[in-house]
């Protein structure tokens, strides 16, 4: 199994550009989530989907941040407009059914806004 | 949700047995402890869970008291390459908790 794959692994932008990030979970994993990694504020869950189905979204910053799961194979995680306070590393991750603590996680997308 | 504390950073030296406890006291009864390890510039990894008493497998092993208020990872013989963050997390396995992360404990090998 090739694991969590991610892109791109890096990705500079300016400010005021859109920015999307992609996920593919592991086949047969049903559950996928999106974290963001900052020194300041360490690992953070942002979104949760089960079955393709936004589950928990409350780790959204704001509305500038959306993620769509259209199958079960696809995720994307999208910002707009970029500002320089979202550079970070983005984790893409995913889990077995029944296993949420379980977790597989994605090389990561390091995301720097100039 | 059970919440856990665990030290913010350690420091050991090659060849020596690490231990990093976790505290939970107010762990559930259907909850499990799971133990995850991020190397820098990589995702985390999940290397070890149990329920209790003892869980052991090639990465490290996990000693669970009978009151389940705390556990302790431990790596043996640690080397510079067990470097890294480690992450203790709390919840029912079975349900749709969704794990929080925290800090973890950084450990920091020496040569």
């Amino acid at each position: 199994d090739a694991g969590v794959i991610q892109s791109p692994r890096h990705e500079v932008t300016e400010m005021g550009q859109e920015v999307t990030l992609r996920c593919k979970p592991i086949s047969g994993h049903n559950s996928l989530f999106w974290y963001r990694q900052t020194m300041m504020r360490g690992l953070e869950l942002l979104i949760y989907f089960n079955n393709n189905v936004p589950i928990d979204d409350s780790g959204m910053p704001e509305d500038r941040f959306s993620a769509k799961m259209p199958n079960a194979s696809f995720s994307t995680l999208k910002i707009q407009p970029s500002e320089p306070r979202d550079s970070a590393v983005y984790f893409c991750a995913s889990s077995p059914p029944r296993a949420t603590d379980t977790q597989y996680f994605g090389p990561g997308t390091r995301l720097t806004v100039l | 949700l059970a919440k856990t504390t665990q030290p913010i950073s350690m420091d050991s030296y090659e060849g020596q047995e690490v231990n990093i406890t976790c505290s939970h006291n107010n762990i559930a009864t259907n909850d499990y402890i799971t133990w995850y390890q991020q190397f820098p510039s990589q995702g985390p990894r999940f290397i070890i869970q149990g329920y209790k008493t003892k869980v052991t497998n090639e990465v490290a092993s996990l000693f669970i008291p009978a009151d389940r208020k705390s556990s302790t990872l431990s790596l043996p013989r640690v080397s510079l390459s067990d470097t890294a963050v480690y992450y203790c997390l709390v919840g029912d396995s079975g349900g749709s908790y969704i794990p929080t992360f925290g800090r973890g404990t950084s450990l920091i090998v020496h040569p």
